[in-house]
């Protein structure tokens, strides 16, 4: 089945660090990814939809300053939190639509692992 | 979004069906009915989706109301590793949207040994 691979799983850093992660679609091409956050006990949010070779389009009261999100192929998304500070950390999760998968409602959506971040 | 709702918790045995239940009253003509999971610290995970038809995969099924407004997701024996959080997810066939989903609360199925 189709894989996504999000990389780093986990960061540790310090405070006005940069962090970058990045989403890769392994065996099929990605004309749009999305990046998510979650908190802890709490749900999946929407951060951004990023689609190959164009800017990003940034959920309402997501900083687009602070998450630069940079599409540059069809296999690879990155997510850069900028200047990270402790209330940053959370569970980052991307994932990957297929360019050959049909209509967007009917094909499976396909996860990374997450990347959990955690600012001291 | 066309919103969706779900009980908050669910408990079932082991290698017993569970029966998850969605309601989406507002739901478009052209919106999928789509499920996900997630277990702990990880990616949610795919199970299933449909439009109209009932629908059958490995991991469970999926009974779609003939009005479309309730769908049930069904694990036809739970196991422990079943245990997880299910997100029941009205998905839009195409336009601007690109696909997205939209998260809701879910519900949390404890599956007890």
């Amino acid at each position: 089945g189709a894989v996504v691979s999000q990389h780093p799983s986990r960061v540790i850093c310090k405070s006005g660090t940069s962090v970058k992660i990045e989403c890769r679609s392994l065996d099929f091409q990605a004309t749009t990814m999305f990046w998510y956050r979650q908190f802890p006990k709490q749900s999946l949010m929407l951060m951004a939809t990023s689609n190959e070779g164009s800017k990003a389009t940034y959920e309402q009261g997501v900083e687009k300053d602070k998450f630069l999100i940079n599409h540059a192929s069809l296999t690879l998304s990155t997510l850069t939190v900028t200047s990270a500070h402790p209330e940053d950390s959370s569970f980052y999760i991307c994932s990957a639509r297929d360019r050959y998968g049909g209509a967007f409602g009917n094909q499976p959506q396909h996860f990374g692992d997450g990347t959990r971040l955690s600012i001291l | 979004d066309a919103k969706t709702t779900q009980p908050n918790s669910m408990e079932s045995n082991e290698e017993e069906p569970v029966h998850l239940p969605c309601n989406h009253s507002t739901i478009s003509g052209t919106d999928y009915i789509h499920w996900y999971r997630q277990l702990p610290s990880q990616g949610p995970e795919y199970v299933i989706h449909g439009l109209t038809s009932n629908v059958n995969n490995r991991m469970a099924s999926l009974a779609i109301a003939e009005d479309r407004k309730s769908s049930t997701l069904i694990l036809h024996r739970a196991t422990l590793r079943d245990a997880a959080v299910y997100y029941c997810i009205l998905r839009e066939w195409g336009g601007t949207s690109y696909g997205k989903l939209t998260f809701g609360q879910g519900t949390i199925l404890t599956v007890h040994p």
